[in-house]
């Protein structure tokens, strides 16, 4: 069974730090491109990056680019989204899903940032 | 922009409802997936549809769930409505280097 578990949310001041994590399991992983989705509250999906199988590609959604680094270790069977200089309205949740078609999503880890 | 979807749809339980997704020109032979959100949940994958109408659902997706396509639209049909179905449903295409979703359709079971 394909699971998708993040971590690593929680309350940031504005122009603060967060790294988040997604463990993956139940599938090879270092196969599969990976992306990070998100959330704003009430609001509708964003894609906010992918990065390719091996790591050497990385994409993002251009009001994060700049800002966020996307990451993997492929031994560790894990996806990362270091978010620096954080702003309001990265306030949401996040969601690490596989696959071009994110055709598997984790449970989402809550962002909130505030002062 | 890439996804347009309508915002709102509603159908009475039991009946069929079509929702659609259109993309603008430059990516109108694109395939795009179809996910669902119900209420407080996080999204799910129900399906790819590709240009040609063919389209490929997860085993664990109902056979009410179906997927079609019409030039630039893609559509969602659900057959034989539940409660259950009442969500969100967003469209998602994708090509080297960007993801997008649409706006996202919030259907009403009535």
């Amino acid at each position: 069974e394909v699971q998708l578990v993040e971590s690593g949310g929680g309350l940031v001041q504005p122009g603060g730090s967060l790294r988040l994590s997604c463990a993956a399991s139940g599938f090879t992983f270092s196969d599969y491109w990976m992306n990070w989705v998100r959330q704003a509250p009430g609001k509708g999906l964003e894609w906010v990056a992918n990065i390719k199988r091996d790591g050497s590609e990385k994409n993002y959604v251009d009001s994060v680019r700049g800002r966020f680094t996307i990451s993997r270790d492929n031994a560790k069977n894990s996806l990362y989204l270091q978010m620096n200089s954080l702003r309001v309205e990265d306030t949401g949740v996040y969601y690490c899903a596989t696959t071009n078609q994110l055709d598997y999503w984790g449970q989402g880890t809550l962002v909130t940032v505030s002062s | 922009p890439v996804l347009t979807q309508s915002p709102s749809a509603s159908a009475s339980l039991g009946a069929s409802v079509k929702l659609t997704c259109t993309l603008n020109s430059r990516h109108d032979t694109y395939a795009i997936a179809w996910h669902q959100q119900q209420p407080g949940k996080g999204p799910r994958y129900l399906m790819k549809v590709n240009s040609d109408g063919s389209h490929n659902k997860e085993d664990d997706i109902p056979d009410r769930f179906s997927g079609s396509s019409s030039g630039a639209d893609r559509y969602l049909t659900i057959s034989s409505l539940q409660s259950e179905d009442e969500a969100d449903y967003y469209c998602q295409t994708w090509d080297t280097g960007f993801g997008v979703f649409g706006g996202g359709t919030k259907l009403t079971v009535l």
